[in-house]
C-alpha cells in the first residue's frame, strides 16, 4: 500500500464554519506534511510532523491548526478562514524527515465562501 | 531569482516525440525529486535522485551535481503524459523541506 488518502476531496465552507481535512497513510512513514497549492503555482509547505511531533510551522496563520493523533493520521483543522484560503491542500508522507521518497495524496480542494 | 528554475515553462509536442524538461538549482542539495501533477490535483513522485541516472519505463532522469542541473526525458511520448512536471530539491542534509520549481506544463497532441 503506497497510498496517502485524503478526505474530503472537495469542501465548500463559510467563513464562520469549522471543518477538518484528514490524511491517512499506512506505509509506516514517520514524517507527514501539509502543503497549500494555489492555481498554477507550486505547492507551499505549511506544516511538517516528524515522529508525531510538529517540527516545522511555516508561519501559518492560527486559523489553520494541524493535529497528528497517531503515526498514520494527520488532520488540518480549519476555522474562520478567508476566501483567499481557497486552494488545493495536499498531504504527503515520507519514511522520515531526512530526504526520502515523498508520497502525495490526491489533495482536498477547499473553497471558502 | 528562484532557487530552482525549470525550462521550458510550457511545452507542446506531437505524440511519439522525445521530450526533455530541464531543472537548474542554485543551492547545495542532498536530493532532487521529479514530480508529476495531473489536472485532478494529485502529485506522483516519479524519481528521487542524488547522483547519476534513473530509468523507469519511458521516463529517464539524470542529474549532474557539479553543474547543479537535472533533466527529465520522456521517450515515445503519449497524450497520457500530459501533465505538469515539477522539479523539487531538498537543500542541505537532515532537512525535510522541499523547494519547488515553478513546473513545466506538458501537452502531448495525438
Amino acid at each position: 500500500d503506497t497510498e496517502v488518502t485524503q478526505t474530503p476531496k472537495h469542501l465548500v465552507m463559510g467563513m464562520t464554519n469549522k471543518k477538518s481535512l484528514k490524511c491517512e497513510q499506512h506505509m509506516g512513514h514517520r514524517a507527514m506534511y501539509w502543503y497549500k497549492q494555489k492555481a498554477k503555482k507550486p505547492p507551499e509547505l505549511m506544516f511538517v510532523y516528524s515522529y508525531e511531533k510538529l517540527s516545522i510551522n511555516e508561519s501559518v496563520p492560527s486559523r489553520f491548526s494541524p493535529e497528528c493523533p497517531n503515526s498514520s493520521l494527520l488532520n488540518l483543522h480549519l476555522h474562520a478562514l478567508q476566501p483567499e484560503d481557497s486552494a488545493l491542500y495536499l498531504c504527503a508522507s515520507s519514511q522520515d524527515d531526512s530526504g526520502n521518497t515523498i508520497y502525495f495524496g490526491e489533495g482536498s480542494w477547499l473553497t471558502v465562501v | 531569482k528562484n532557487e530552482v528554475e525549470q525550462s521550458p515553462q510550457n511545452l507542446t509536442a506531437q505524440e511519439g516525440e522525445f521530450i526533455t524538461i530541464n531543472c537548474s538549482y542554485s543551492v547545495g542539495i542532498s536530493a532532487l525529486h521529479w514530480l508529476q501533477q495531473h489536472p485532478g490535483g494529485g502529485i506522483v513522485s516519479l524519481f528521487m535522485l542524488s547522483s547519476g541516472k534513473k530509468k523507469h519505463g519511458r521516463l529517464i532522469a539524470t542529474i549532474n551535481i557539479q553543474e547543479k542541473h537535472s533533466s527529465l526525458h520522456i521517450t515515445a511520448s503519449h497524450p497520457r503524459d500530459s501533465a505538469v512536471y515539477i522539479c523539487a530539491v531538498i537543500a542541505g542534509f537532515g532537512n525535510e523541506k522541499l523547494t519547488f520549481g515553478t513546473g513545466t506544463r506538458l501537452t502531448i497532441i495525438p
